[in-house]
């Protein structure tokens, strides 16, 4: 299995432009799960699906934040439009949930987001 | 803040030691997961113990959860360079489903 895949690995873009960050979770999971890394915040979930609906968007920081899963083989992050905060690396989880029993994740590699 | 807070926040021991990282909670779990994080890298699924189970082992890891005192140690045993890296604790919430909160980590430095 390749694992959860994130692209692109690198982003860096200008401030007020649109970014989409896309994710492919491991082909069985059902869970699908966005994080957020800074040095100030730590680790922050975003948002997360289950069975491509998503269920808790709680964490997502605003507005200009979007998630779709519109399959269970994708997931795509969109921050419109983008503002130097958002730097951070952004990373894609994925999950077998089973009989409502948890299970560990796996994480993907991340894309490091860079805005000017 | 349901967060696992992890302590100490940086530790350095010699290669062969043994390591101590400790991971305290403050609401009801269902589980609690540990991961490794290597710089610059995503995050490595170590061990999950559920509010059930008071100690698990994984080579040389050992994990313990105490539910009264809302508290995870993990101790890695015979410590290698290759071991230094950032150890998180995530719990899972027992009123929330599927959803995961995790510490601010610990930062390992293994000294050859």
């Amino acid at each position: 299995d390749a694992g959860v895949i994130q692209s692109p690995r690198h982003e860096v873009t200008e401030m007020g432009q649109e970014v989409t960050l896309r994710c492919k979770p491991i082909s069985g999971h059902n869970s699908l799960f966005w994080y957020r890394q800074t040095m100030m915040r730590g680790l922050e979930l975003l948002i997360y699906f289950n069975n491509n609906v998503p269920i808790d968007d709680s964490g997502m920081p605003e507005d200009r934040f979007s998630a779709k899963m519109p399959n269970a083989s994708f997931s795509t992050l969109k921050i419109q439009p983008s503002e130097p905060r958002d730097s951070a690396v952004y990373f894609c989880a994925s999950s077998l949930v089973e009989n409502w029993v948890y299970n560990e994740q796996f994480f993907g590699p991340g894309t490091r987001l860079t805005v000017l | 803040s349901q967060q696992g807070e992890e302590d100490p926040q940086a530790l350095s021991i010699q290669e062969g030691e043994n390591a101590t990282m400790n991971c305290s909670y403050k609401t009801s779990i269902n589980n609690l997961q540990w991961y490794r994080q290597n710089s610059g890298r995503g995050l490595v699924h170590l061990i999950l113990i559920r509010s059930n189970e008071r100690e698990k082992h994984s080579g040389r890891l050992r994990v313990t959860l105490d539910t009264s005192k809302k508290s995870s140690s993990l101790l890695i045993t015979a410590s290698r360079a290759a071991d230094t890296a950032s150890y998180f604790c995530a719990t899972g919430s027992a009123y929330n489903f599927n959803k995961f909160y995790f510490g601010s980590g610990t930062k390992l430095n293994v000294k050859p």
